[in-house]
């Protein structure tokens, strides 16, 4: 079955510490996005990636990092310059950005304290 | 810039009943696409439904519909016949032609009532 996966759905972390999300897609598509969701709030836009070895920043890129080195993956970094990194995470590919549907996968809720 | 306005925070309907979700959208680009996404508990994002601004009939799939009025800016979800697993946060969303990314409303919490 093609899909979405992120690992691991829960992420608990000490405050100071990196920590890589992981996204992979096996549903070939050129397109990939990070979002971060809060309580009660819409998502907004980390990073995406057009294509293998590119990648822009979002709406919310600051103290976040991401590499694209194979199609098939997306994996996003939260650096200890994140203030706020509690928060649910969420993937999503598309065929391409002039796509209009995404596909998510199902999360990472990251907790640091 | 563009910006997806959904106003009712959370509903509580009962079941069976048909659902109006309200989405208000501004955006100045004249070619866009308007989606819907469901929610549920679980956290993932389920795509239901999508229009673009140039379609003439509105959208439908399955017991979704999707009201646009273009003049109003206007993309109002509906759910007919509503069940019990309806019940989740409701996203709406858009995408201007020339953007590479979609921007989300803050959503509304469905909550059907047996």
């Amino acid at each position: 079955d093609g899909g979405i996966t992120q690992s691991p759905k829960y992420l608990f972390r000490k405050e100071g510490q990196n920590v890589t999300l992981s996204c992979e897609q096996n549903l070939n598509h050129d397109a990939m996005y990070w979002y971060r969701q809060d309580p009660g709030q819409g998502l907004r836009l980390i990073y995406y990636s057009q294509i293998v070895n590119d990648f822009q920043k979002g709406d919310i890129a600051e103290g976040y990092s991401v590499s694209r080195e194979k199609k098939e993956s997306f994996p996003l970094t939260v650096t200890s310059a994140q203030k706020n990194p509690t928060a649910f995470y969420l993937c999503a590919s598309s065929i391409g950005t002039d796509s209009y549907e995404q596909y998510f996968g199902p999360g990472t809720r990251l907790t640091v304290t | 810039a563009q910006k997806i306005t959904q106003t009712q925070p959370g509903m509580f309907v009962q079941e069976k009943e048909a659902v109006t979700l309200d989405c208000t959208y501004d955006t100045s680009d004249q070619s866009y696409g308007l989606f819907w996404y469901k929610q549920p508990s679980s956290g993932e994002m389920i795509f239901l439904i999508y229009q673009g601004s140039y379609d003439e009939q509105n959208a439908t799939e399955g017991r979704y519909s999707l009201n646009f009025q273009k003049a109003r800016k206007s993309a109002n979800l509906v759910i007919s016949a509503s069940q019990l697993g309806d019940s989740a946060m409701y996203f709406c969303a858009m995408r201007g032609y020339r953007d590479d990314k979609i921007i989300f409303g803050k959503g509304t919490r469905l909550h059907i009532l047996p």
